[in-house]
């Protein structure tokens, strides 16, 4: 099974710098995933990572540290329209490997 | 964005009421999903496709059913309706060989 836990709610101010933390817990590991989903919207998918490392695109950084079962999302330079929710989501390996298991979701509100 | 609808986008039911949602895709991807997201729990996997009349259950299947008969339509029937099935469900497809899965609008289900 799979166990992912994220913070429940965070808050920054425009133009600042966050860091959204993921651990997991999981029997199989074949990536991590990064969504975004605003208010009463589909999630949308944000970035992908199954080497260890830092991947890079635009104001959006993802990172994973496999050994030690945590991911972060970083968001830079804030803006007042990246308030939503961020889930965290690990893809299973083997007979499961296209199944997602998502946490609970971050909420992040941009202040100005 | 990836070719996915969702119907009903709304619908209001009552207990016991058999209901089907549908999820029509215009990509010709080969797996589809159907997830539900209520708060406090993120989004849930309920069935998953990978193919044609290929499906299998996920993690809160029971109460829930579905078929796929055509490559571009995976269909979710409830076959009688509870409260604790009110939800947001959102479906879900994703290419073998690719590592991102893109979501439809998603359906509001309220049952009283």
């Amino acid at each position: 099974g799979q166990n992912i836990d994220q913070p429940t709610e965070m808050t920054a101010t425009e133009g600042a710098i966050v860091q959204i933390n993921c651990t997991y817990q999981t029997s199989g590991f074949n990536g991590l995933f990064w969504y975004q989903q605003h208010a009463g919207e589909a999630p949308t998918f944000l970035s992908y990572n199954v080497l260890d490392g830092l991947e890079e695109k635009g104001r959006f950084s993802s990172f994973l540290s496999r050994s030690k079962g945590y991911s972060y999302l970083l968001l830079k330079e804030l803006q007042m329209k990246d308030s939503a929710s961020y889930l965290c989501a690990v893809k299973d390996s083997g007979a499961g490997s296209y199944q997602l298991t998502f946490g609970k979701g971050t909420k992040l509100s941009v202040i100005p | 964005d990836a070719g996915i609808t969702q119907s009903p986008r709304h619908k209001v039911t009552e207990t016991g009421t058999p209901v089907t949602l549908r999820c029509h895709q215009t990509e010709n991807h080969r797996y589809m999903y159907w997830y539900r997201q209520d708060p406090g729990h993120g989004l849930r996997l309920i069935h998953y496709s990978y193919g044609v009349k290929d499906t299998d259950k996920g993690e809160v299947s029971d109460g829930y059913s579905v078929s796929r008969s055509k490559t571009e339509d995976f269909l979710l029937t409830l076959e009688s309706a509870t409260s604790s099935q009110t939800s947001v469900y959102f479906c879900a497809i994703s290419e073998q060989g690719s590592h991102e899965q893109y979501f439809g609008p998603g359906t509001r289900l309220t049952v009283t």
